[in-house]
């Protein structure tokens, strides 16, 4: 099992908010990073740090983190967000032994 | 433009060997951490291996510990993994990734496209 707990899937009406969350006991050491996959796709970075997107990733996107969940939200979801999520983190020892949660797949209805 | 081109995956026996390639492009390779990500189909992410800028400091997930061999050759802006022993269970598209560091954070910045890996016999 995933030493990051996702929720298998979760869906969203057009232009509604979503959160994606990602439980995990290494999130109070470290912040965790969102990625999006596409069918077909290579996973593409969308969150990482306190809350950080990287160039060409809309503002829609956003990320934070209580204790040990870190979670993703999307304020006003687009038809193109529908995707799998995940989130990553590396072991709390400060090791680059690194995780991924098992994944959500964003219905956008 | 980052650049993460992956090749050599293929099929293979049970029990055989493997040797994966990612070629970089557009940033200074030596200064960076990169990593292997695989993906059986219709299943999520597996992180497989870490290998730091010099090479010197390198992980490995627990599924492959001792079968698989991360290398890298700053000379040539390449990153390989060696595959060993394989297992129907290592079918996968095997991804690398880089890895960045920011706002107190690492995480995987670029990613190739990724090569097919199948054992089968």
């Amino acid at each position: 099992s995933s030493e990051l707990t996702q929720d298998p899937a979760v869906s969203v009406a057009l232009g509604q908010t979503v959160r994606i969350t990602c439980q995990g006991d290494r999130l109070r050491s470290y912040y965790g990073s969102w990625y999006q996959q596409k069918p077909g796709q290579a996973p593409v970075l969308v969150i990482y740090g306190k809350n950080n997107r990287p160039s060409g990733i809309p503002d829609r996107f956003s990320g934070s983190r209580s204790g040990n969940t870190a979670s993703l939200t999307i304020t006003g979801a687009q038809a193109e967000d529908e995707a799998d999520y995940y989130c990553n983190s590396r072991d709390s020892s400060g090791n680059h032994l690194w995780v991924f949660g098992g994944g959500t797949k964003l219905t956008v209805l | 433009e980052v650049q993460l081109v992956e090749s050599g995956g293929g099929l293979v026996q049970p029990g055989g060997s493997l040797r994966l390639s990612c070629a970089a492009s557009g940033f200074t390779f030596s200064s960076y951490e990169m990593n292997w990500v695989r993906q059986a189909p219709g299943k999520g992410l597996e992180w497989v291996s870490f290998i730091s800028s010099s090479g010197n400091t390198i992980y490995y997930g627990d599924s492959v510990k001792g079968r698989f061999t991360i290398s890298r050759d700053n000379a040539k802006n390449s990153v390989h993994l060696h595959m060993n022993s394989l297992r129907a269970e290592d079918t996968a598209i095997y991804y690398c990734a880089r890895q960045a560091y920011g706002d107190y954070a690492y995480y995987f910045d670029n990613w190739g496209q990724g090569t097919l890996v199948t054992v089968s016999s």
